[in-house]
């Protein structure tokens, strides 16, 4: 089945301890990125990358890490989570031959730092 | 940074008629816009894009309208269904292929 995986669904976790959220996809798609949503706030985008070893950053990176060394894995770490980062996170991924990058996401990562 | 929003937050329709969602949005290049439902604990997914150069693209019971003298999307569906009930939300992609998203729109059907 062609989908987005996303690990942990869930995290509770202390300010400053080090996290990462992992997301795999199985589409050979080239196209990843990771959002957060917020209440009232819609989705914003973390980091995407256009392909292995290309990352950029997005709306709202500062705190965040993300790395691409397979194309099916992108990685999002949290070096020193703080209590602003409670959201919940959603990776997601696109082929690039479609014009508009058709994103298929994850089921999301609900992460609370206390 | 961009600005994606929502005329209202919520809407509810009878089962059966019409819904038209309303997005307006500030960034003049942007390349896409598309549309995505969110149904409670889900992922977003995708549902119809339009090209910048297009006023109308119409999908499977849905039409995406693009009007950009004054910056505005909107999805109809039509013969609104319960399964359509969810949070709606408009997004652009740049030419830099960053994607802003707007603050979504609950849709409700009332059967």
């Amino acid at each position: 089945e062609a989908q987005v995986t996303q690990n942990p669904r869930y995290l509770i976790t202390v300010t400053g301890k080090k996290l990462t959220v992992t997301c795999s996809q199985n589409m050979n798609h080239e196209y990843m990125s990771w959002y957060r949503q917020d209440p009232g706030l819609g989705l914003r985008q973390i980091y995407y990358s256009m392909n292995v070893e290309v990352t950029d950053k997005g709306d709202v990176p500062e705190g965040y890490k993300v790395s691409r060394k397979e194309k099916r894995n992108f990685p999002l770490i949290l070096e020193s989570p703080s209590p602003n980062q409670t959201s919940l996170y959603f990776c997601a991924s696109s082929p690039r031959s479609g014009p508009s990058y058709e994103q298929y996401f994850g089921p999301g990562t609900r992460l609370t730092v206390t | 940074g961009e600005s994606v929003g929502l005329h209202l937050p919520t809407l509810s329709v009878q089962e059966g008629d019409n819904s038209i969602i309303n997005c307006a949005y500030s960034n003049s290049a942007s390349d896409y816009f598309i549309w995505y439902k969110q149904e409670s604990g889900k992922g977003p997914q995708f549902i119809i894009d339009i090209r910048s150069n297009m006023d109308k693209r119409q999908g499977q019971r849905v039409t995406v309208l693009l009007n950009k003298t004054v910056k505005h999307l909107s999805l109809q569906i039509a013969a609104t269904q319960p399964g359509d009930s969810a949070v709606y939300f408009c997004a652009e992609k740049t030419i830099r292929n960053q994607f802003y998203f707007g603050t979504g729109t609950s849709l409700t059907v009332i059967p």
